[in-house]
């Protein structure tokens, strides 16, 4: 148990479905990411929250939308994702205000498939 | 972002250490080197980190070269739940994020 939750852990969506991934931490972290993880490949960053406003959108494509209403709970919102978009979401989060002298928090992850 | 190499995969036997080498040539004087590994299935965990003195905590040791050019995590004592891919990763002070790499898959045979 690391303090960081995510739900739901497994996923089947359609391509034309909505759905959200949700991540909630009661660590009294700042910071808060989303990774993504395919198959075989290194984790990707997709998006960083720092005092609840966005501060890194790395080129992910519009059909991933995150939401960060709270500085405990980070959403990321899906719609008409591809097969390609299948792959493990992880969310993680650190106390910025200390730097990198500080370690990060990961969920167990989201297993996410569309079909 | 400063870089890390690190060997694509080790094999170790139970019971024995496990020396996993990093190279980060480039790192600056603010770096800080973090390891991380990541059990199958899961999200990642944290291992260890410092800045220049070598470093020990109840799951690793981290030592590093003194021009701090490369690093080494070792497990002193690997088990079969210490099967994972580590990470190797620097955090500068102005950096918050983690950015991973392939990193080294480990094997501990029984």
């Amino acid at each position: 148990e690391t303090g960081v939750t995510q739900t739901p852990r497994h996923l089947v969506m359609g391509m034309t479905n909505k759905k959200s991934l949700k991540c909630e931490q009661h660590l009294g972290h700042n910071a808060m990411y989303w990774y993504k993880q395919s198959a075989k490949k290194p984790l990707e960053l997709m998006f960083v929250y720092s005092l609840e406003e966005r501060v890194e959108n790395n080129s992910v494509p519009s059909r991933f939308s995150p939401e960060c209403p709270n500085s405990s709970h980070l959403f990321l919102h899906l719609h008409t994702l591809q097969p390609e978009d299948s792959a493990l979401y992880l969310c993680a989060s650190s106390p910025r205000s200390l730097g990198p002298n500080t370690e990060a928090f990961f969920g167990q992850g989201t297993r996410l498939t569309v079909v | 972002d400063a870089k890390t190499t690190q060997p694509n995969s080790m094999e170790s036997n139970e019971e024995e250490p496990v020396h996993l080498p990093c190279n980060h040539s480039t790192i600056s004087g603010t770096d800080y080197i973090h390891w991380y590994r990541q059990l199958p299935s899961q999200g990642p965990e944290y291992v260890i980190h410092g800045l220049t003195s070598n470093v020990n905590n109840r799951m690793a040791s981290l030592a590093i070269a003194e021009d701090r050019k490369s690093s080494t995590l070792i497990l002193h004592r690997a088990t079969l739940r210490d099967a994972a891919v580590y990470y190797c990763i620097l955090r500068d002070q102005d950096d918050y994020k983690l950015s991973f790499g392939a990193g080294t898959t480990v094997t501990v045979r029984a």
